[in-house]
């Protein structure tokens, strides 16, 4: 069956402007993360959404980046002000629930700010 | 909060050699415990996992221990093989709805032919 897909998979802006990445978890899956990871760095958690739950917002680095996940399936995580120290791959997962479920990845989207 | 802290960073092995890579946490109601591997340019993808109900889970050539008195757990990869090449991550959490896992800082292991 279909994975998780992550649109686009390479995005170049300059500094200063917005951008939106989008995710698409396995449907049926309540759980979806977001992470960055800088190049030949680890995964560092961004967002996670469970179910109608309050997302846990707590790995968010400045006010500049958001996230929303719409109907329980889609989601897009936005960065406004582009800054240079932004770039990097971000990755999204989705998992069947939170916790101790397996995570399936998204190839990621490869951001670079100009 | 948990705290995940893997070893060693980076390690090269010749090709049949085995490779351990060890993890150690730190919230003792941690229960899961999967291993992920990432190849060049792709996502993670999940290779084994345990639950704290268990000691050992072996799968082919990879295999995990885990050590609950000591927090601890660890990877084994026998018979390595050139494609065995990429990151190791290892992560914890706990509960179904417990909210994120916390990964490691992962390892890049180099198989050499």
């Amino acid at each position: 069956g279909a994975g998780v897909s992550q649109s686009p998979s390479n995005k170049v802006t300059e500094k200063g402007k917005d951008v939106e990445l989008r995710c698409d978890p396995i449907s049926g899956h309540t759980a979806l993360y977001w992470y960055r990871q800088s190049l030949g760095q680890g995964l560092e958690f961004l967002i996670y959404f469970q179910g109608n739950s309050a997302p846990d917002k707590s790995g968010l680095p400045s006010d500049r980046f958001s996230a929303e996940r719409t109907g329980g399936s889609v989601s897009t995580l936005t960065i406004q002000r582009t800054q240079q120290e932004d770039s990097a791959v971000y990755l999204c997962a989705s998992s069947l629930q939170g916790g101790t479920y397996e995570q399936y990845f998204g190839p990621g989207t490869r951001l670079t700010v100009t | 909060g948990e705290n995940v802290e893997q070893h060693p960073s980076t390690l090269s092995v010749q090709e049949g050699d085995s490779a351990v890579i060890k993890c150690t946490y730190s919230d003792s109601a941690s229960n899961y415990f999967p291993w992920y591997k990432q190849e060049l340019g792709k996502g993670p993808q999940l290779i084994i996992d345990i639950r704290s109900n268990v000691g050992e889970k072996k799968d082919q050539r990879i295999a995990v221990t885990l050590n609950k008195t000591a927090k601890h757990f660890s990877l084994h990869i026998t018979e390595t093989q050139p494609e065995d090449s990429a990151v190791y991550f290892c992560a914890a959490s706990k509960g179904t709805n417990a909210g994120k896992s916390t990964f490691g800082d992962g390892t890049t292991l180099t198989v050499k032919p």
